[in-house]
C-alpha cells in the first residue's frame, strides 16, 4: 500500500527566501507524481506534474523534482512571496490512477 | 469556464438524512474520481470512473455511499442516512486517462 509522508506539517519563512518542500513515497511504482496547492477552504489547484520517466518540471518560479529510486519529490519555491501562502500537498499516482495524498505541508510567507 | 464543478458547495444536513452532490468534470475527460478530505489531512480516494463505468471503490466507501455517472458525463455521489463522521470535504476530480487530474472546488458537507 502506497503511503506518502511531508515533512514538516508547517514551515514560516520570510519573504524573499527561496525554500524546499519535501515528499517522500513507499513505493516506487508510481504513474506520476503531482504537487497541488489548497487555499483555505478551497479545492486542489494542480501545480506541476512529474511523469515517472522524468527526473524534473519547471513553472515560472516552481520546480519540481522526482527521485524514483529513493522515493522522493521536491518542490521548490524561489523568492517566495506572501502569496505563496498555502498547503502544499504531493500526490502519488499509482497505475490505477488513483492518488495517494500526504497530509500536506502548509507555508507561510510573513511580508 | 471550462473546469471541474461541483454543486452545491456547501451543505448542512441533520443526522439521518440522504444528500446528494454533483459533479460535472471536463467535458473531454474520461475518468472522473471522488474524494474525500477530513480537517489537516490530505483528501482519500473513494471512487472512480472511466466512461459509464465505475472501476473502483475503496474500503472507505460504505454501503450508505453510491456514486453513478450516467452516460459518463456528469457524476453523482450519495450518502444516505448521514452520520456525524461523514461531515468532510467531498471532492471531484477529472482527467483524460492516466493524465494529469483537475480538481474542483469541492462540497462541504457538515452533519448536525
Amino acid at each position: 500500500k502506497q503511503e506518502v509522508t511531508q515533512i514538516p506539517a508547517a514551515l514560516s519563512v520570510p519573504e524573499g527566501e527561496n525554500l524546499v518542500l519535501n515528499c517522500s513515497f513507499t513505493d516506487s511504482a508510481i504513474y506520476n507524481l503531482q504537487w497541488f496547492r489548497q487555499d483555505p477552504g478551497k479545492g486542489l489547484t494542480s501545480l506541476l506534474l512529474i511523469q515517472s520517466s522524468q527526473r524534473e518540471q519547471t513553472s515560472g518560479r516552481l520546480n519540481a523534482s522526482l527521485d524514483k529510486s529513493s522515493g522522493r519529490s521536491t518542490l521548490y519555491i524561489a523568492a517566495s512571496q506572501p502569496g505563496d501562502s498555502a498547503t502544499y500537498l504531493c500526490a502519488a499516482t499509482g497505475a490505477n490512477s488513483k492518488l495517494t495524498f500526504g497530509k500536506g505541508i502548509t507555508l507561510s510567507v510573513r511580508p | 469556464d471550462t473546469g471541474v464543478s461541483q454543486d452545491p458547495r456547501h451543505k448542512i444536513t441533520k443526522r439521518g438524512q440522504n444528500v446528494t452532490f454533483r459533479c460535472d468534470p471536463i467535458s473531454e475527460h474520461n475518468r472522473l474520481y471522488w474524494y474525500r478530505q477530513t480537517l489537516g489531512q490530505g483528501p482519500e480516494f473513494l471512487t472512480y470512473f472511466q466512461n459509464e463505468a465505475q472501476l473502483e471503490k475503496s474500503r472507505l466507501l460504505s454501503d450508505r455511499f453510491s456514486a453513478e455517472r450516467p452516460k459518463g458525463s456528469f457524476s453523482t455521489l450519495e450518502i444516505q442516512r448521514t452520520e456525524q463522521g461523514d461531515s468532510a470535504m467531498y471532492l471531484c476530480a477529472s482527467s483524460l486517462g492516466l493524465q494529469e487530474q483537475f480538481f474542483g472546488p469541492g462540497t462541504r458537507l457538515t452533519v448536525l
